[in-house]
């Protein structure tokens, strides 16, 4: 069965600490990995996709990568703004495979 | 929320009532989804729609069911709702073809009293 597993559940970061989230997963055909972000009450807000090992994509602070059994979410310099859950989310066959999230914090 | 709209954003209702939920997209996506999310589980796919009256059960479709008579709306009917059906459901779409990531609507808060 497929699956998808996120750590930390919850992780919490000074302004300026840089760390990463884990998404590790097992999937057979993986079509494409997908980041999300999501604010309190809102829906998820598409991040990246990343479809091979080796493929890395960037966007201001927050730079995904993926290889044969997991994903990194690397947060570079962060700020409270990026406070947030975090999902990574696995696309096999025509329907997609969600984590539990990372809800991250960021204090200034 | 890149043209997605559900109705209505907040609604409660009695076990044992029937409840439909809208969604309305303006992408002319192909592909459009409804997910539940809960506390402790994430989101769950309940059914989702390749086409025009094209559907396919998702992970937690019991007491779910879903119709598509026009490509920019998809609809979810609870025909008995349930307390265990309290939660946030969102509807999602995709172009599909080549292109699988998914965009969400700003979701729905059913309360089943």
């Amino acid at each position: 069965e497929d699956q998808v597993t996120q750590s930390p559940e919850a992780l919490r970061l000074q302004e300026g600490e840089s760390s990463s989230l884990n998404c590790s997963y097992t999937v057979s055909g993986l079509r494409g990995l997908f980041w999300y972000r999501q604010d309190p009450g809102k829906g998820p807000e598409f991040l990246f996709t990343l479809y091979s090992a080796g493929e890395e994509k960037e966007k201001e602070r927050l730079k995904a990568t993926l290889t044969k059994k997991e994903s990194f979410l690397h947060i570079t310099a962060p700020k409270p703004e990026d406070s947030a859950t975090y999902l990574c989310a696995v696309q096999a066959n025509n329907d997609m495979r969600f984590g539990a999230g990372t809800r991250l914090t960021v204090k200034p | 929320d890149a043209g997605i709209t559900q109705s209505p954003r907040h609604k409660v209702t009695e076990t044992g009532t029937p409840v439909t939920l809208r969604c309305h997209q303006t992408e002319n996506h192909r592909y459009m989804y409804w997910y539940r999310q809960d506390p402790g589980h994430g989101l769950r796919l309940i059914h989702y729609s390749y086409g025009v009256k094209d559907t396919d059960k998702g992970e937690v479709s019991d007491g779910y069911s879903v119709s598509r008579s026009k490509t920019e709306d998809f609809l979810l009917t609870l025909e008995s709702a349930t307390s265990s059906q309290t939660s946030v459901y969102f509807c999602a779409i995709s172009p599909g073809t080549g292109s699988y990531e998914q965009y969400f609507g700003p979701g729905t808060r059913l309360t089943v009293t």
